[in-house]
This record gives C-alpha cells, structure tokens and sequence, in this order.
C-alpha cells in the first residue's frame, strides 16, 4: 500500500494547519499511524505514535486523528511556532513491510 | 536516555559492500526489534530492514531484498547492516532505529542520528 501526503503546506505563525495521510489499499485502522518530525540536518523524531498518542516531551499542540470515511491520518498543529518549520513524515506498515509518507514540507511564515 | 549510534558508513565503489554497525545503550537492547531507514539526499524516508528481538525474524524492502543482510549480537547491543552489490541509489544516509515494543513490522520509536553511505566510481 503507499500513503500519501500532500508534499507543501503554510501556515502562518499562530494559525493551525492539517496535514493529511490517505492510505492506497487496506483500512487505515487496519495498523498504526506514526508521525515523525525532521528538521533540516537532523535524524527524525516521533511526534505521534498509535495514531494519536504523544511521546513525552512533545507539546499537546501536536495531535493525531483517523478519519476512515477518507481512509486517512491526519496531523494537527495548532499554535504553529516558526520551530515547527519541518518535514514531516507518516508511517505505518502490515505483516511484513513498513511504509513511509512521501513527506510534507511545512513552511511558517 | 536511549543512545543509538551509528558508524561504517563512507565511500564505496558500485558493486562493492559496507558493513553498518550501530551501538546501543540506555535500554535493554535484547528486548526490542531494531531497523535500518535510509534518506536519500534530497529525498524522503525509506524503510530498508528490521529484525525481532531474537534476531530470528527479519523483513526486507524489495529494493534491497538479496542484497543487504541485517543482524544483531545481543550480548553487545549491536545491530548491523551488510550491504553487498551497491548501487549508486543505495547512497543515502542510514538511520538506526529502536522500534515500538510490539512484534515487527511495526515503527521506528527512537531513532540515531544516521551515517552517511556514497557509492560512486
């Protein structure tokens, strides 16, 4: 199956922005939904895990939902800071493969 | 504080093979699956191999299935990558992964700050 992610969005700071994930083939509650954070130069990072849970140490302006009427996750950010600046990645994977998001560029300005 | 860091990456030639190594600590290394992902530059991530916690279960992405090996010795923390029959689209950075504590396939949770691999004539 492919998940795919709309490759830009912006935002202004303060403002909220969604990004999306719809998923090919197969239920999207079928398995998990991960989102991952990646600053330019650095290793990613989780942000959210099992479709809407939070690491520790991640701000609650971060949240995760599924919507199955599109088949798809989705990645909420409220409050943007100019930090949120990043790409960010959807994961999930079935029985034997892990598969990645195409990854979407958040701009803030 | 979970610590994964790689090493073995550098320059190598089409058709030529590299060893990753990646070194674990902060956790119990013997009790979590651990996985490679790869970017290529300018590119997004790629999911390349993960292995079970034994190290008796391990899945492979069809580009690189045949070719890269992944393993682990539990008794040093260490995971590894052998990479044979490079490619020139094999050159990325490599990330090692501690995926979530659930039976594999499933996510990356902490991540490593990746190595570099080339492969160029």
């Amino acid at each position: 199956f492919l998940l795919t992610q709309p490759h830009s969005v912006s935002e202004s700071p303060g403002k909220t922005v969604t990004i999306s994930c719809t998923r090919s083939s197969g239920s999207i509650v079928l398995n998990y939904v991960q989102w991952y954070q990646q600053r330019p130069g650095s290793a990613p990072t989780t942000i959210i895990y099992q479709d809407d849970h939070r690491p520790s140490g991640v701000p609650d302006r971060f949240s995760g939902s599924i919507d199955t009427s599109s088949n798809s996750a989705s990645l909420t950010i409220s409050g943007l800071k100019t930090e949120d600046e990043a790409d960010y990645y959807c994961q999930s994977y079935d029985a034997n493969s892990v598969v990645f998001g195409g990854g979407t560029k958040l701009t803030v300005l | 504080e979970v610590q994964l860091l790689e090493s073995g990456g550098g320059l190598a030639q089409p058709g030529g093979s590299l060893r990753l190594s990646c070194v674990a600590s902060g956790f119990t290394f013997d009790t979590y699956a651990m996985s490679w992902v790869r970017q290529a530059p300018g590119k997004g991530l790629e999911w390349v191999s993960v292995i079970s916690a034994s190290g008796r279960t391990t899945y492979y992405a069809d580009s690189v299935k045949g070719r890269f090996t992944i393993s682990r010795d539990n008794s040093n923390s260490r995971l590894y990558l052998q990479m044979d029959s490079l490619r020139a689209d094999d050159a990325a950075v490599y990330y090692c992964a501690r995926e979530a504590p659930l039976i594999p396939p499933t996510y990356p949770g902490e991540w490593g700050q990746g190595i570099v691999v080339a492969v160029s004539s």
